[in-house]
């Protein structure tokens, strides 16, 4: 069975400070990874993705997230946090017409 | 041009009575899913369709049934709701495989009284 491990359900950064939110997953298959940002009052939007073509997948809004196999992580990063990255973010795992989502991360971005 | 909608935004209702929720995605997609998320921002898929066809449902009590007429259309129809319903339900499309994201909806807030 898939699952994934979001570590910290919320987390504080400065402005301007580095962001990272941790994933990890299980999987017995290669994984393909996701993750997804929920601003208030909308639904998921997709930041970035792994298909196993690159380690280091680049997102939108400046997230990238590594793919580590050997620690079974797939932690989401931004070098410098903005106001506007404030939101609930969520790891998820693809499987077989079924994605298993992470109890999700929110962050706040503190000015 | 909207991808995925979802109608209505929000939905208020006594307990007991039975409601709607609609679903349109014109991206073409094969696969269509629908989600609970609860107040704690926790988001379980409930059911996938692919092609009209039923693939998974996710133990949800059968109060709960979707009807999907067209691959563009799943639709949510909810039996006797309970105060446990309350929730937002988000449905999604996806090509598909599942290496493919899913574009979500703008969900549908449900509040039981």
């Amino acid at each position: 069975a898939q699952s994934v491990t979001q570590l910290g359900s919320h987390v504080s950064v400065s402005e301007g400070a580095l962001v990272l939110l941790r994933c990890n997953y299980s999987s017995s298959v290669p994984p393909y990874l996701f993750w997804y940002v929920q601003y208030p009052n909308q639904g998921l939007q997709l930041l970035l993705k792994y298909t196993s073509a690159a380690t280091l997948v680049k997102g939108i809004n400046g997230f990238e997230a590594e793919f580590k196999k050997s620690e079974t992580s797939f932690h989401l990063t931004k070098p410098s946090a903005h106001m506007s990255d404030a939101a609930e973010y969520f790891c998820a795992v693809g499987g077989t017409y079924k994605y298993i989502f992470g109890t999700g991360t929110r962050l706040k971005v503190l000015a | 041009d909207t991808a995925v909608s979802q109608t209505p935004k929000y939905l208020v209702t006594q307990m007991g009575n039975d409601k709607s929720i609609k679903c349109e995605q014109n991206l073409g997609h094969d696969t269509m899913y629908w989600y609970k998320q609860d107040s704690k921002k926790f988001l379980k898929i409930m059911f996938s369709y692919n092609n009209k066809e039923l693939i998974i449902n996710e133990t949800v009590p059968n109060r709960f049934s979707p009807k999907s007429p067209d691959k563009a259309h799943l639709n949510l129809h909810i039996n006797s709701l309970e105060l446990g319903d309350s929730a937002v339900y988000f449905c999604a499309s996806s090509p598909r495989t599942t290496h493919n994201e899913q574009f979500f909806g703008p969900g549908t807030r449900l509040t039981v009284l």
